[in-house]
């Protein structure tokens, strides 16, 4: 099947400095991937849909410049988290929608942010 | 707007006992419909999945869900649990395309 990878698997930083998590699917291509937030024992919260080539389309109370995507690439999506806090502490989930079977999503293992 | 409901945050079966996990949705078109398993500190894997034709659909691990219009339920079944299948559970529904919604999740623990 599909593979989605994330990198870091987890990383640990100072507040105040910004931290960027990478999205690569690795054996097809995604013109649009999707981040989420999950906080501990609870669901995934969608942040954004990653586009490659245009702006990222956030979900309702989510900071753009906070949160800021880039979608350079077919493959390749990245979430920066801009002067981070220790709110920000999560699991960040990426995901991407196989072009073939497209209602299908193929979720990436995650980034655990701890922000000290 | 489309929206999905797990009913019981929690739940604990014993080894070899039914499992049944329910899900509701709310859709405004016809939904696709899915159920993620996650295992602890990993992401989501797809157990299985409803968009169109048979109802009833069979996934990974002996899981099976059916779909009920005229109940709008999507509820995850399986025969004999296994210690192996404690883990976290999400249904989600998507409306093509293809941004999806989570439920809140339910934990399945089983018990020796």
């Amino acid at each position: 099947g599909a593979v989605v990878s994330q990198h870091p698997s987890r990383v640990i930083c100072k507040s105040g400095t910004s931290v960027k998590i990478e999205c690569r699917s690795l054996d097809f291509q995604a013109t649009t991937m999707f981040w989420y937030r999950q906080f501990p024992k609870k669901s995934l919260m969608l942040m954004a849909t990653s586009n490659e080539g245009s702006k990222a389309t956030y979900e309702q109370g989510v900071e753009k410049d906070k949160f800021l995507i880039n979608h350079a690439s077919l493959t390749l999506s990245t979430l920066t988290v801009t002067s981070a806090h220790p709110e920000d502490s999560s699991f960040y989930i990426c995901s991407a929608p196989s072009l073939a079977g497209g209602e299908t999503q193929y979720f990436g293992p995650g980034t655990r942010l701890l922000v000290l | 707007a489309q929206s999905v409901t797990q009913l019981g945050s929690h739940v604990s079966v014993s080894e070899g006992a039914l499992v049944l996990l329910r899900c509701n949705y709310s859709s405004s078109v016809p939904p696709y419909l899915f159920w993620y398993v996650q295992y602890p500190n990993q992401g989501l894997q797809l157990l299985l999945k409803y968009t169109t034709g048979a109802t009833l659909v069979k996934g990974i691990n002996g899981f099976e869900a059916e779909f009920k219009k005229s109940e709008t339920s999507f509820h995850l079944t399986k025969p004999s649990a296994h210690m192996s299948d404690a883990a976290e559970y999400f249904c989600a529904v998507s409306p093509p395309p293809i941004v999806m919604r989570f439920g809140a999740g339910t934990r399945l623990t089983v018990k020796p």
